[in-house]
């Protein structure tokens, strides 16, 4: 079975700009989370959605949203980019929401930012 | 807002060494989670804990609780190169993690 998939794998913007990830989670699985990850630093929480809702919203500003689809795919997008938000964004998809639930990670999409 | 603390930063080893690193939290855990990283990958989970005074082991590693729930540390024993990596401890809230800054282990041949 297909793990966690996102794309693109990396990503070149400028500040400014607009930035669209994407990501799709293992099948059956109704969750996704997704994290960032400045060089040197642990993943950051962003949004967790669960059946296409949101769940949980992280310290992040509003140029920051996402959505889930009803294939529970769900994409991650940034307004306005700054050069702080050079990161590896990272997705993780579980079964359900609740700590009993582990959360399977994909390899992240690499955001530059020039 | 809840910070784990992770030491050491940077641990470079040679392979059969023993090695122990750390994970403090500013509050009691939910529910604790050690993972590992490699480059190009996202984190692996390794293992879960929510007993304070917990001792879990899987093949060389030991990872204990404290008895209070707000620190944990990792063992390995007789490090080889395929332990290397990034380890991460995290607070599973209702599956929202909150992640240490990480230790980053070399294993040398």
């Amino acid at each position: 079975d297909a793990g966690v998939t996102q794309s693109p794998t990396h990503l070149i913007k400028t500040r400014g700009q607009h930035v669209t990830l994407r990501c799709s989670p293992i099948s059956g699985h109704k969750s996704v989370s997704w994290y960032q990850q400045v060089l040197g630093q642990g993943p950051q929480f962003i949004f967790q959605y669960y059946e296409k809702e949101e769940r949980g919203r992280g310290n992040f500003p509003d140029r920051f949203s996402a959505r889930q689809f009803p294939n529970y795919s769900s994409e991650l997008n940034v307004n306005a980019l700054l050069l702080g938000d050079s990161a590896l964004y990272l997705c993780a998809s579980s079964p359900a929401v609740g700590t009993a639930y582990e959360q399977y990670f994909g390899p992240g999409t690499r955001l530059t930012v020039t | 807002t809840q910070l784990l603390e992770q030491s050491p930063q940077f641990l470079s080893i040679q392979e059969g060494e023993n090695l122990t690193v750390y994970c403090n939290s500013s509050s009691v855990f939910s529910s604790l989670q050690w993972y590992r990283q490699e480059p190009g990958e996202g984190p692996v989970l390794l293992v879960t804990v929510v007993t304070g005074g917990e001792v879990k082991k899987l093949k060389r590693l030991t990872f204990q609780f404290g008895d209070a729930r707000k620190d944990s540390s990792l063992h390995i024993t007789a490090a080889q190169p395929g332990d290397t990596g990034l380890y991460l401890c995290a607070d599973n809230a209702g599956n929202m993690l909150t992640f240490g800054g990480g230790t980053r282990l070399m294993v040398k041949p």
